[in-house]
């Protein structure tokens, strides 16, 4: 019973640089998203998407891109790491349907 | 004004006390209303789940909305250490709008043994 499953689990990145963080759900949600999580800050929404092919901004856009080819795999994209991007990044996923969130476990991001 | 306000505690309790955690929220369209429970370097997991008025429960854990006030509270009977997380809380439209979840900033409990 996988879920949302997230990786790297951590990562430190060099300013300037690029990575690729994956998230892979086996639910068959049409919904995904990416949060990040700054501490005492709550979650705040990076990108969404409703389903293969279609993204959408959420409240903290600038920095990041996303792509949704297949319904199970929605990876997030860094260009240009920069400091304020040090954070725990979360992939959630959700049933079109119904309210509830399914989250992975998180990615551990260190910008240096 | 945010959407979502939640007191980030931090909230300390001894071993068996009742804990009441509890948000607020303005935008009166909230359908589904959610808690989720993180443990420390781990992600969130949901805990409760409605999208109506009233009382539900699940073991110790009793989730209250009132929506004529946008009000909710997560109620924990018979607290142990290892209800010692974060809860956040969480709402949605009934439109189904990806975007809008929208979560409290957290609050941090701990249980003291």
């Amino acid at each position: 019973n996988a879920g949302v499953t997230q990786t790297p689990k951590f990562r430190i990145l060099k300013i300037g640089q690029s990575m690729t963080l994956q998230c892979t759900q086996d639910m068959n949600h049409n919904y995904m998203y990416w949060y990040r999580q700054d501490p005492g800050m709550g979650l705040k929404l990076i990108y969404y998407s409703v389903g293969a092919g279609i993204t959408d901004k959420g409240e903290v856009p600038n920095g990041y891109n996303v792509s949704r080819s297949t319904t199970e795999d929605f990876p997030l994209r860094l260009e240009l790491a920069a400091p304020s991007q040090t954070s725990v990044y979360f992939c959630a996923s959700s049933p079109p349907d119904r309210g509830e969130a399914f989250f992975g476990q998180g990615t551990r991001l260190t910008v240096v | 004004q945010k959407e979502v306000e939640q007191d980030p505690g931090p909230l300390s309790v001894p071993e068996g006390a009742i804990v009441s955690l509890n948000c607020t929220y303005s935008n009166s369209a909230f359908q589904y209303f959610m808690w989720y429970r993180q443990y420390s370097r781990k992600g969130p997991e949901l805990l409760m789940y409605t999208y109506s008025s009233g009382n539900k429960e699940d073991g110790r854990f009793t989730a209250q909305v009132d929506k004529s006030s946008k009000y909710i509270s997560l109620f924990i009977r018979d607290s142990q250490p290892s209800d010692s997380a974060t809860y956040l809380c969480a709402m949605r439209t009934f439109s189904g709008s990806a975007r809008q979840l929208t979560f409290g900033s957290g609050t941090q409990l701990t249980v003291l043994p």
